[in-house]
């Protein structure tokens, strides 16, 4: 069983429209939870960062952790076209750890 | 403020060559990482330095080297590229905060004919 696993879609949606985007995990000794968004042909950006157990909540991003169910999502509102993005989930043990990373899924958002 | 830079952005090379890619942060950043991204195979790690003066194997090391020249530098070479090397290959580092995460390159496209 992978560490991480990431539906890799691809997810397409119509402008407006909310998405879901989940991750699960197996090792229940991540703490610290992120999201990447990566455009076509770019690095991959910080999106959200999450510690705790929880909604946290930025613009039209709301990012939520379970733990109990090793189980993290990102949702996002009012989708636009420049949504539209593969979003990778990382999650680390530690400050000193290295993050370990879904496979990504891809995102269309139609205007 | 240029964040981490990466060099070359592009690069052909054949069989057996050799190359270098270049990485640079001006974020003071204590950690330094390569990463390979593949179709359907996500970021992989391959070497990482978590100080200057010290680099450890991640994930998929084989087929290269890395040197941390300074805490601003981490280079990885490849020393006789096969075309199953053909990836893009990214950059990132990280600070020493509790919270702090990965900051990413814009990446170098190899292709190894």
């Amino acid at each position: 069983q992978k560490e991480v696993e990431q539906d890799p879609g691809p997810l397409s949606v119509p402008e407006g429209a909310i998405v879901s985007l989940n991750c699960t995990y197996s090792n229940s000794a991540f703490q610290y939870f992120m999201w990447y968004r990566q455009y076509s042909r770019k690095g991959p950006e910080l999106l959200m960062y999450t510690y705790s157990s929880g909604n946290k909540e930025d613009g039209r991003f709301t990012a939520q952790v379970d733990k109990s169910s090793k189980y993290i999502s990102l949702f996002i509102r009012d989708s636009q076209p420049s949504d539209s993005a593969t979003y990778l989930c990382a999650m680390k043990r530690g400050s000193n750890y290295k993050l370990t990373f879904g496979k990504g899924t891809l995102l269309t958002v139609n205007p | 403020n240029a964040g981490v830079t990466q060099t070359p952005k592009f690069q052909v090379l054949k069989t057996g060559q050799s190359m270098t890619l270049q990485c640079a942060q001006d974020m003071n950043h204590n950690s330094m990482y390569w990463y390979r991204q593949d179709p359907g195979m996500g970021l992989r790690l391959i070497y990482y330095s978590a100080s200057e003066g010290t680099t450890d194997k991640g994930e998929v090391p084989n087929g290269y080297n890395v040197s941390r020249l300074n805490k601003r530098e981490f280079s990885l070479r490849l020393e006789s590229a096969a075309p199953s090397q053909t990836s893009v290959y990214f950059c990132a580092s990280t600070g020493q905060a509790l919270e702090e995460t990965q900051y990413f390159g814009p990446g170098t496209r190899l292709l190894v004919l």
